[in-house]
Protein backbone atom coordinates (compact mmCIF):
# COMPACT_ATOMS: atom_id res chain seq x y z
CA UNK A 1 0.00 0.00 0.00
CA UNK A 2 1.06 3.59 0.23
CA UNK A 3 3.42 4.93 2.59
CA UNK A 4 5.56 7.83 3.53
CA UNK A 5 8.98 7.91 5.11
CA UNK A 6 10.55 10.60 6.42
CA UNK A 7 13.94 10.70 8.29
CA UNK A 8 14.26 11.00 12.20
CA UNK A 9 14.24 13.48 14.54
CA UNK A 10 14.57 15.72 16.33
CA UNK A 11 16.65 17.91 14.01
CA UNK A 12 18.25 20.71 15.92
CA UNK A 13 20.12 23.77 13.91
CA UNK A 14 21.42 27.13 14.28
CA UNK A 15 19.77 30.56 13.08
CA UNK A 16 21.15 30.83 9.05
CA UNK A 17 21.72 27.02 8.48
CA UNK A 18 20.86 25.48 5.89
CA UNK A 19 17.35 23.03 5.98
CA UNK A 20 16.75 19.44 4.62
CA UNK A 21 14.61 17.03 5.55
CA UNK A 22 14.54 13.81 3.95
CA UNK A 23 10.71 11.89 2.56
CA UNK A 24 10.38 9.37 0.35
CA UNK A 25 7.25 7.50 -0.60
CA UNK A 26 6.08 4.58 -1.84
CA UNK A 27 2.44 4.90 -3.96
CA UNK A 28 0.80 3.26 -7.05
CA UNK A 29 -0.23 5.58 -9.85
CA UNK A 30 0.28 9.49 -9.37
CA UNK A 31 -0.07 10.89 -5.81
CA UNK A 32 -0.09 14.52 -4.83
CA UNK A 33 2.75 15.37 -2.16
CA UNK A 34 1.58 18.01 0.87
CA UNK A 35 4.58 19.13 3.45
CA UNK A 36 2.29 20.19 6.69
CA UNK A 37 3.76 22.30 9.63
CA UNK A 38 2.29 22.03 13.21
CA UNK A 39 3.40 25.19 15.64
CA UNK A 40 3.61 24.30 19.13
CA UNK A 41 0.12 23.90 20.35
CA UNK A 42 -1.31 24.49 17.02
CA UNK A 43 -3.00 22.05 14.70
CA UNK A 44 -1.77 21.16 11.42
CA UNK A 45 -0.95 23.98 8.31
CA UNK A 46 -0.13 23.31 5.00
CA UNK A 47 3.13 24.61 4.07
CA UNK A 48 3.18 23.44 0.42
CA UNK A 49 2.35 20.88 -2.10
CA UNK A 50 3.28 19.39 -5.61
CA UNK A 51 0.96 17.24 -7.71
CA UNK A 52 2.77 16.40 -10.27
CA UNK A 53 6.15 15.18 -11.31
CA UNK A 54 8.96 17.87 -11.40
CA UNK A 55 6.70 20.27 -9.86
CA UNK A 56 8.25 22.52 -7.68
CA UNK A 57 6.28 23.67 -4.21
CA UNK A 58 7.58 27.06 -2.50
CA UNK A 59 5.93 29.10 1.01
CA UNK A 60 7.94 30.80 3.14
CA UNK A 61 11.07 30.10 1.83
CA UNK A 62 10.39 26.17 1.87
CA UNK A 63 10.97 24.69 -1.15
CA UNK A 64 10.14 20.67 -2.13
CA UNK A 65 10.10 18.97 -5.70
CA UNK A 66 8.55 16.23 -6.65
CA UNK A 67 10.99 13.77 -7.95
CA UNK A 68 9.41 10.26 -9.16
CA UNK A 69 12.34 9.36 -10.06
CA UNK A 70 13.91 9.02 -6.86
CA UNK A 71 9.95 8.92 -5.49
CA UNK A 72 11.36 12.02 -3.08
CA UNK A 73 10.01 15.36 -1.85
CA UNK A 74 12.35 16.60 0.23
CA UNK A 75 11.83 19.69 2.01
CA UNK A 76 14.83 22.27 2.00
CA UNK A 77 15.32 25.86 3.77
CA UNK A 78 18.32 28.17 2.71
CA UNK A 79 18.22 30.00 6.07
CA UNK A 80 16.22 28.69 8.79
CA UNK A 81 15.04 31.45 11.61
CA UNK A 82 14.08 30.41 15.33
CA UNK A 83 10.21 30.81 14.79
CA UNK A 84 10.51 28.10 12.15
CA UNK A 85 10.93 25.45 15.11
CA UNK A 86 7.62 23.05 14.79
CA UNK A 87 7.18 19.30 13.29
CA UNK A 88 6.98 19.20 9.62
CA UNK A 89 5.01 16.27 8.45
CA UNK A 90 5.18 15.10 4.40
CA UNK A 91 2.32 13.63 3.30
CA UNK A 92 0.59 11.86 0.00
CA UNK A 93 -2.50 12.12 -1.44
CA UNK A 94 -3.80 9.33 -3.63
CA UNK A 95 -5.81 11.36 -6.35
CA UNK A 96 -7.45 9.05 -8.16
CA UNK A 97 -10.35 6.84 -7.21
CA UNK A 98 -10.13 8.55 -3.72
CA UNK A 99 -11.53 10.83 -1.48
CA UNK A 100 -8.15 12.41 -1.21
CA UNK A 101 -7.62 10.85 2.25
CA UNK A 102 -3.84 11.77 3.53
CA UNK A 103 -1.02 9.33 4.05
CA UNK A 104 1.29 10.93 6.57
CA UNK A 105 4.80 10.10 8.16
CA UNK A 106 6.01 10.30 11.72
CA UNK A 107 6.58 14.00 11.67
CA UNK A 108 9.89 15.25 11.67
CA UNK A 109 10.67 17.78 14.72
CA UNK A 110 12.72 20.78 14.10
CA UNK A 111 14.55 22.79 16.78
CA UNK A 112 16.58 26.25 15.72
CA UNK A 113 18.59 27.95 17.98
CA UNK A 114 19.34 31.79 18.20
CA UNK B 1 -9.17 33.47 6.59
CA UNK B 2 -11.84 30.81 7.60
CA UNK B 3 -10.33 28.04 10.01
CA UNK B 4 -11.60 24.94 11.21
CA UNK B 5 -12.67 24.53 14.61
CA UNK B 6 -12.99 21.49 16.93
CA UNK B 7 -14.08 21.30 20.32
CA UNK B 8 -13.14 20.25 23.32
CA UNK B 9 -9.24 21.43 23.15
CA UNK B 10 -8.85 18.41 25.58
CA UNK B 11 -11.12 15.91 26.73
CA UNK B 12 -10.70 13.36 29.62
CA UNK B 13 -13.09 10.44 29.79
CA UNK B 14 -13.49 6.72 32.08
CA UNK B 15 -13.12 4.30 30.16
CA UNK B 16 -15.95 2.71 28.49
CA UNK B 17 -17.92 6.21 28.14
CA UNK B 18 -18.86 7.52 25.10
CA UNK B 19 -17.67 10.90 24.11
CA UNK B 20 -18.16 12.96 20.75
CA UNK B 21 -15.76 14.93 19.32
CA UNK B 22 -16.43 18.27 17.64
CA UNK B 23 -15.81 19.92 14.04
CA UNK B 24 -17.36 22.92 12.36
CA UNK B 25 -15.72 22.64 9.02
CA UNK B 26 -14.86 25.64 6.77
CA UNK B 27 -18.29 26.65 5.58
CA UNK B 28 -18.39 25.84 1.81
CA UNK B 29 -15.91 22.67 2.18
CA UNK B 30 -17.72 19.87 0.95
CA UNK B 31 -15.37 17.33 1.81
CA UNK B 32 -14.72 16.18 5.68
CA UNK B 33 -12.14 14.04 7.34
CA UNK B 34 -10.99 12.85 11.03
CA UNK B 35 -7.59 11.78 11.45
CA UNK B 36 -5.19 10.65 15.00
CA UNK B 37 -2.58 11.20 16.22
CA UNK B 38 -1.49 8.66 19.42
CA UNK B 39 1.51 10.24 21.14
CA UNK B 40 4.65 9.74 19.03
CA UNK B 41 3.51 8.21 16.23
CA UNK B 42 2.15 9.41 13.01
CA UNK B 43 -1.05 11.11 11.65
CA UNK B 44 -3.40 8.16 10.38
CA UNK B 45 -6.49 8.49 8.65
CA UNK B 46 -9.85 7.48 10.15
CA UNK B 47 -12.89 8.05 7.66
CA UNK B 48 -13.91 10.79 5.00
CA UNK B 49 -16.80 12.20 4.48
CA UNK B 50 -19.07 13.18 1.62
CA UNK B 51 -22.70 13.82 0.45
CA UNK B 52 -23.72 13.15 3.69
CA UNK B 53 -22.17 9.76 3.71
CA UNK B 54 -19.37 7.64 4.78
CA UNK B 55 -16.73 7.79 1.18
CA UNK B 56 -14.10 5.76 2.65
CA UNK B 57 -12.79 4.63 6.15
CA UNK B 58 -9.87 2.55 8.04
CA UNK B 59 -8.78 -0.25 9.71
CA UNK B 60 -8.94 1.98 12.81
CA UNK B 61 -12.75 3.05 12.11
CA UNK B 62 -14.37 0.08 13.61
CA UNK B 63 -17.93 -0.22 14.55
CA UNK B 64 -17.36 1.60 18.15
CA UNK B 65 -16.72 4.75 15.69
CA UNK B 66 -19.62 6.86 13.96
CA UNK B 67 -19.44 9.94 12.48
CA UNK B 68 -22.36 12.53 11.73
CA UNK B 69 -23.26 15.61 10.01
CA UNK B 70 -26.42 16.63 12.42
CA UNK B 71 -27.07 20.16 11.06
CA UNK B 72 -25.33 22.23 8.12
CA UNK B 73 -22.20 23.26 9.99
CA UNK B 74 -20.79 20.46 12.37
CA UNK B 75 -19.34 17.23 12.18
CA UNK B 76 -19.04 14.80 14.80
CA UNK B 77 -16.75 11.49 15.75
CA UNK B 78 -18.30 9.63 18.37
CA UNK B 79 -16.52 6.95 20.10
CA UNK B 80 -19.43 4.43 21.87
CA UNK B 81 -17.29 2.62 24.23
CA UNK B 82 -13.67 4.38 24.56
CA UNK B 83 -10.97 2.13 25.32
CA UNK B 84 -7.33 3.26 26.72
CA UNK B 85 -6.09 2.43 23.32
CA UNK B 86 -8.16 5.66 22.21
CA UNK B 87 -5.96 7.87 24.28
CA UNK B 88 -4.46 10.37 20.88
CA UNK B 89 -4.90 13.45 19.19
CA UNK B 90 -7.97 13.69 16.96
CA UNK B 91 -7.93 15.78 13.83
CA UNK B 92 -10.99 17.15 11.93
CA UNK B 93 -9.93 18.37 8.50
CA UNK B 94 -12.12 19.67 5.07
CA UNK B 95 -11.88 20.46 1.96
CA UNK B 96 -13.92 22.14 -0.92
CA UNK B 97 -14.23 21.45 -4.23
CA UNK B 98 -12.39 20.39 -7.04
CA UNK B 99 -10.32 17.21 -7.50
CA UNK B 100 -8.86 15.15 -4.35
CA UNK B 101 -5.57 16.83 -4.79
CA UNK B 102 -6.81 20.34 -2.99
CA UNK B 103 -5.44 20.50 -0.05
CA UNK B 104 -7.32 20.22 3.01
CA UNK B 105 -7.33 22.39 6.26
CA UNK B 106 -7.20 21.04 9.66
CA UNK B 107 -8.41 22.16 12.78
CA UNK B 108 -5.90 22.28 16.08
CA UNK B 109 -7.20 18.83 17.54
CA UNK B 110 -8.99 17.41 20.60
CA UNK B 111 -6.63 15.39 23.00
CA UNK B 112 -8.75 12.97 24.08
CA UNK B 113 -7.48 11.35 27.57
CA UNK B 114 -8.63 7.87 28.32
CA UNK B 115 -8.65 7.06 31.94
Amino acid sequence: GNSVTQMEGPVTLSEEAFLTINCTYTATGYPSLFWYVQYPGEGLQLLLKATKADDKGSNKGFEATYRKETTSFHLEKGSVQVSDSAVYFCALSDGRGSQGNLIFGKGTKLSVKP
Amino acid sequence: EPEVTQTPSHQVTQMGQEVILRCVPISNHLYFYWYRQILGQKVEFLVSFYNNEISEKSEIFDDQFSVERPDGSNFTLKIRSTKLEDSAMYFCASRGQGNSNQPQHFGDGTRLSIL
